[in-house]
């Protein structure tokens, strides 16, 4: 079973300034890993996926998050947010492969407040 | 294309009843997911359909049941509803049994009185 943890359940930054939302995960099997945001009254939405290659990935809006095996890790950042960033983020996490659960688990979720 | 479409938006029901609602998933997408959002609990997986077909079930009560049609549209009903069921259901789609690339919906926000 696999299983996410968002380490800050809330993080207030100012306009412009850099940003990193923590995500760590459990699993036993390789995994596959996401960050989706939420904005208020709202779906969830891709930023962005790790599937296998590069550990650095990058997304929409600027953000990119690194997968780092041995941390077990996968930490969103963006070097310099907007107003328009305030939102809810929640890092997620699948098996590998095809088949299986083919479930997503999600962290707690990681409300950004970008402040002028 | 057109996206994950979950109807309704909003809906409000009495205690004990019981709600239906749909999501239709991006065309050509065989595989919707269901989920429930609460600020307690967070998001937790409900059920998996595939092709008509259920292969996976998350950990709630015989309540909540769902069903996928031939054309890929699905539905999820909760029988006697509680206070605690409200909450905002979000489907997703995606294509076909990759663990990745799900769209989800913008969620129907139930409220129980």
């Amino acid at each position: 079973a696999q299983s996410v943890t968002q380490l800050d359940s809330q993080v207030p930054v100012f306009e412009e300034a850099p940003v990193e939302l923590r995500c760590n995960y459990s699993s036993s099997v390789s995994v596959y890993l996401f960050w989706y945001v939420q904005y208020p009254n709202q779906g969830l939405q891709l930023l962005l996926k790790y599937l296998s290659g590069s550990t650095l990935v990058k997304g929409i809006n600027g953000f990119e998050a690194e997968f780092n095996k041995s941390q077990t890790s996968f930490h969103l950042r963006k070097p310099s947010v907007h107003i328009s960033d305030t939102a809810e983020y929640f890092c997620a996490v699948s098996p590998g492969g095809q088949g299986g659960s083919e479930k997503l688990v999600f962290g707690k979720g990681t409300k950004l407040t970008v402040n002028p | 294309k057109a996206g994950v479409t979950q109807t309704p938006r909003y809906l409000i029901k009495t205690r004990g009843q019981q709600v239906t609602l749909s999501c239709s998933p991006i065309s050509g997408h065989r595989s919707v997911s269901w989920y429930q959002q609460t600020p307690g609990q967070g998001l937790q997986f409900l059920f998996e359909y595939f092709s008509e077909t259920q292969r996976n079930k998350g950990n709630f009560p015989g309540r909540f049941s769902g069903r996928q049609f031939s054309n890929s549209r699905s539905e999820m009903n909760v029988s006697t509803l509680e206070l605690g069921d409200s909450a905002l259901y979000l489907c997703a789609s995606k294509l076909g049994t990759h663990n990745y690339g799900y769209t989800f919906g913008s969620g129907t926000r139930l409220t129980v009185v």
